[in-house]
């Protein structure tokens, strides 16, 4: 699997946008970007995922580059309860999807 | 809640002792799995169970046995652990293996081996 490679933290305002970048140079044709995050305590918890096209749903927006080569989250208004440590994972069938954590983005929202 | 439920929450234990910890889903889920959580480091993938069959083992020592008895339950089972095995033991679930944005994990519990 393509390995992937994230800030290792961020802050950002509440109410304003936070917008988490990942690399992922090296992936091939059929694997899937997905996004995670671990609130401090819990276990981790699914946000979004996309192969070619942009996605959004009512957590998120993932915005995927044309060559596939990076990919981008967006919070569109984050709040103090999405500071956490998100997960940029990138998986294919080739291993059953399975997921390989890395050190993820830690992300602090201010107020 | 997230469906999947992990007891204990906390767990405190010599060396010489046996343990086991506890995962339930009733998601209807067929892939369970269990992950492991040292601090400052990344989840790390232990075991992975498809329709009650064990599909992946990564390299885990044999002081830890996973058991599962059917689809809605896993067990992990602890004995001779040492202190470095301290650390936030994961359980997970997914509809089948193979899918990886419908993973529903636990809390997790929080081992302590002294």
């Amino acid at each position: 699997d393509a390995k992937t490679t994230q800030p290792p933290s961020m802050d950002c305002a509440e109410g304003r946008a936070a917008n988490l970048p990942c690399n992922h140079s090296t992936i091939s044709g059929n694997e899937y970007v997905y996004w995670y995050r671990q609130i401090h305590s819990q276990g981790p918890q699914y946000i979004i995922h996309g192969l070619k096209n942009n996605e959004t749903n009512e957590m998120a927006s993932l915005i995927i580059t044309e060559d596939r080569k990076s990919s981008t989250l967006i919070l569109p208004h984050a709040t103090l309860r999405d500071t956490a440590v998100y997960y940029c994972i990138v998986s294919s069938i080739s291993n059953d999807y399975k997921l390989s954590f890395g050190a993820g983005t830690t992300v602090t929202v201010r107020a | 809640e997230t469906g999947v439920t992990q007891t204990p929450r906390h767990l405190v234990m010599g060396m010489t002792n046996k343990k086991s910890l506890k995962c339930e889903q009733h998601l209807g889920h067929n892939a369970m799995y269990w992950y492991k959580q040292s601090a400052k480091k990344p989840l790390e993938l232990m075991f992975v169970y498809n329709f009650k069959e064990q599909t992946e083992n990564n390299s885990v020592p044999s002081r830890f046995s996973p058991e599962c008895p059917n689809s809605s339950h896993l067990f992990l089972h602890l004995h001779t652990l040492q202190p470095e095995d301290s650390a936030l033991y994961l359980c997970a679930s997914s509809q089948d293996e193979g899918e990886g944005y419908g993973y529903t994990f636990g809390s997790g519990t929080r081992l302590t081996v002294v």
